[in-house]
């Protein structure tokens, strides 16, 4: 089956520390994407990459980092410079950055003990 | 600044019933509208995407209507189910280079028995 995997669902961290979360799709997306849900409010771009070696800040980029070595894969660091990040995270990916369905993974849940 | 606004924010109906909910945006120049149906803790997943010249789009049990003139969407829900109870998103997406997703902060449909 064709989509987007996220992992781990759940995720608890220390205060700190680090965290990486992974995203890995077998769509042969070009564009993909990093959300940050929170309650009561819309999703908010984090970053996007519309190639791979190519990334782009969104509108909360601080105390994040990502990497695009590969096609398929677009892992999200939570670094410990981000200061409230207990959060839904969704990553996503599209055909390119505005071209096709946006398809999104099941997300990952980060809590920040 | 482009914006999407939904209403209401949360809606609670008994099953079987219909519900409408509704989508105003501020985006321009406007490319497509999506609406998506995110369960709890789930990733959002496509229910309608509709262009410029479309006015009206069904999938199943969901219809979405577009009036372009007055930039307003709304998603008709028809003989609701248990399992339609999720949260609601409208999406429009502008027609600019870079990513131009924006998101509306979704509708909370609670459908009871």
């Amino acid at each position: 089956d064709g989509g987007i995997t996220q992992s781990p669902k759940y995720l608890f961290r220390k205060e700190g520390q680090n965290v990486t979360l992974s995203c890995e799709q077998n769509l042969n997306h070009d564009a993909m994407y990093w959300y940050r849900q929170d309650p009561g409010q819309g999703l908010r771009l984090i970053y996007y990459s519309q190639i791979v070696n190519d990334f782009q800040k969104g509108d909360i980029a601080e105390g994040y980092s990502v990497s695009r070595e590969k096609k398929e894969s677009f892992p999200l660091t939570v670094t410990s410079a981000q200061k409230n990040p207990t959060a839904f995270y969704l990553c996503a990916s599209r055909w390119a950055v505005n071209t096709g369905e946006l398809f999104f993974g099941e997300g990952s849940r980060l809590t920040v003990l | 600044k482009n914006q999407v606004e939904q209403s209401p924010q949360s809606l609670i109906i008994l099953e079987g019933k219909n519900c409408t909910l509704q989508c105003n945006y501020t985006v321009s120049p406007f490319s497509n509208l999506r609406w998506y149906k995110q369960d709890t803790g789930r990733g959002p997943v496509s229910l309608t995407i509709m262009t410029f010249s479309e006015n009206t789009k069904s999938n199943g049990r969901y219809t979405a209507t577009l009036d372009a003139d007055t930039k307003q969407s709304s998603l008709h829900i028809t003989a609701s189910q248990l399992s339609d109870s999720a949260s609601y998103i409208c999406v429009v997406s502008a027609n600019q280079a870079g990513t131009a997703l924006i998101f509306g902060k979704g509708t909370t449909l609670s459908v009871s028995s």
